[in-house]
């Protein structure tokens, strides 16, 4: 069974940094593409960027290049989202999905990042 | 890109049928066979139940069908029941980066 299993629920203040992970299994980790997808309160999903385990090939939405980080452990297939400097509109929850055929079937639980002061 | 057009809203009575609708451009939708749909429950992670315009993943009840005329992809959801009551959301692929999705807003179906 494939299974996607994020990090718990984060609240940080503004400026902080903040690195949370997607841990993958039932499937080869290294052999599909896994996503990042923003949902702010109570609005809809955003496309945040992608990587390739395999080779740690990675792209970003133009809305989301400089602003985020996406990298991977090979060793613990798990996928990984990190902000250097948070800001309070970055509060959301965040997904990973797996990227299969061009859609999204697999999904995390989601993680909630609450950003205020 | 900007994002995919849905409606807001939908609703329907149990056996009744909807269609919720997905608008894009030329360039997304219209332009590749690459639309899914994904139905999230409140509090809980999106599911996929529609890829590549019209294909169900195994597991699907055929009740979800789904197409696309132009630019505009549509999701169906025949004999409506109490547990569809959920957000549907679009997304298509974006061609140009090569890996961009689009997402819609969301469209929240009520069973009255």
């Amino acid at each position: 069974e494939v299974q996607l299993v994020q990090s718990g629920a984060e609240v940080k203040k503004p400026g902080e940094s903040l690195k949370i992970s997607c841990q993958v299994s039932g499937y080869s980790f290294t052999s599909e593409w896994i996503a990042w997808v923003r949902q702010m309160p109570g609005k809809g999903l955003e496309w945040m960027g992608i990587i390739y385990p395999g080779d740690s090939d990675r792209r970003y939405s133009p809305s989301f290049q400089g602003q985020v980080t996406i990298s991977v452990a090979k060793s613990t297939s798990t996928a990984y989202l990190q902000w250097n400097s948070l800001k309070a509109s970055d509060t959301a929850i965040y997904y990973c999905a797996r990227s299969y055929n061009l859609a999204f079937d697999s999904w995390g639980q989601g993680t909630l990042v609450t950003v205020s002061s | 890109q900007s994002a995919l057009t849905q409606p807001a809203s939908v609703s329907g009575s149990p056996g009744q049928s909807v269609t919720i609708s997905c608008t894009g451009t030329s360039s997304d939708v219209g332009a590749y066979n690459y639309v899914s749909w994904y139905r999230q429950y409140p509090g809980k992670a999106p599911k996929l139940i529609i890829y590549d315009v019209s294909q169900r993943p195994s597991g699907v009840s055929d009740r979800f069908s789904g197409s696309k005329s132009g630019n505009t992809a549509s999701l169906t959801i025949s004999g409506l029941q109490a547990e569809d009551e959920a957000y549907y959301h679009c997304s298509s692929y974006a061609g140009g980066n090569p890996f961009e999705r689009l997402f819609g807003g969301g469209t929240k179906l009520t069973v009255l």
